[in-house]
C-alpha cells in the first residue's frame, strides 16, 4: 500500500533559524496536506497542495509540491518558538478517497 | 457544531469489554474518517464515510473493529471483546468532501486494562 516518509524525524533549532521537513510518496498523489500538531493537541490543517511545482506561501511558511507529485516539503523562515509542534503531510493518491499520513517531524526551538 | 466534538474524551476499560466510541462532526461536512494515532506517529488511517455510506473500511485492524454512521451525520466507531493492544489515542475528522483539508476533533484516549 501507499507509504509517506518525512525527514527528518526530530529537528532542534535555535530561534531566527530556519526549518525545513521533507515528505516522499511511494505513490504519485493527487494532492499532499499539510498539518500541525501542538504538543497535547490533535492535528490543525495548514494547506493543501494540489498542482505540480505547486509553491504557496502562509506569512513564514512556504509549501512546495514537486514535479513528480511524489514529495514535498514545508519552509520555516526565522522560526519563532511558536513554531513549535510537529508536523505532519498527508498524502491522498489518484482515486482514494482517504489520506495517508507520515509519522511527522517534531520540531523544537530554542529562545 | 463549530467543530469536530468526540466523546468520551478518556475512556478506561477491562479487556474483553465492548466500547463504543463517538464523532459529532461540522454540520454539513459530506466526508467523516476515522483514524488512530499512537504516540509519536502520525494518524493511521481506520474507515471513512462519505454521507451514510462507508467507502472505505481496509484500516480496520480486524473484525473487532466496525463502524456507522446512519444518518450521516454522527459517527461510532465500536471496538468489541476489547485489547490491550487496542490502547490508543482515537482522532475523527470531517471534512466537506474528500477534496478538502481535514478538522480533527480533540480523540478519544482509549485505555485497555
Amino acid at each position: 500500500g501507499q507509504q509517506v516518509m518525512q525527514i527528518p524525524q526530530y529537528q532542534h533549532v535555535q530561534e531566527g533559524e530556519d526549518f525545513t521537513t521533507y515528505c516522499n510518496s511511494s505513490t504519485t498523489l493527487s494532492n499532499i496536506q499539510w498539518y500541525k500538531q501542538r504538543p497535547g493537541g490533535h492535528p490543525v490543517f495548514l494547506i493543501q497542495l494540489v498542482k505540480s511545482g505547486e509553491v504557496k506561501k502562509q506569512k513564514r511558511l512556504t509549501f512546495q509540491f514537486g514535479e513528480a507529485k511524489k514529495n514535498s516539503s514545508l519552509h520555516i523562515t526565522a522560526t519563532q518558538t511558536t513554531d513549535v509542534g510537529t508536523y505532519f503531510c498527508a498524502g491522498r493518491s489518484t482515486n482514494a478517497g482517504k489520506s495517508t499520513f507520515g509519522d511527522g517531524t517534531t520540531l523544537t526551538v530554542k529562545p | 457544531g463549530a467543530g469536530v466534538s468526540q466523546s468520551p474524551r478518556y475512556k478506561v476499560t477491562k479487556r474483553g469489554q465492548d466500547v463504543a466510541l463517538r464523532c459529532d462532526p461540522i454540520s454539513g461536512h459530506v466526508s467523516l474518517y476515522w483514524y488512530r494515532q499512537a504516540l509519536g506517529q502520525g494518524p493511521e488511517f481506520l474507515t471513512y464515510f462519505n454521507y451514510e455510506a462507508q467507502q472505505d473500511k481496509s484500516g480496520l485492524p480486524n473484525d473487532r473493529f466496525s463502524a456507522e454512521r446512519p444518518e450521516g451525520s454522527i459517527s461510532t466507531l465500536t471496538i468489541q471483546r476489547t485489547e490491550q493492544r487496542d490502547s490508543a489515542m482515537y482522532r475523527c475528522a470531517s471534512s466537506r468532501d474528500r477534496a478538502y483539508g481535514y478538522t480533527f476533533g480533540s480523540g478519544t484516549r482509549l485505555t485497555v486494562v
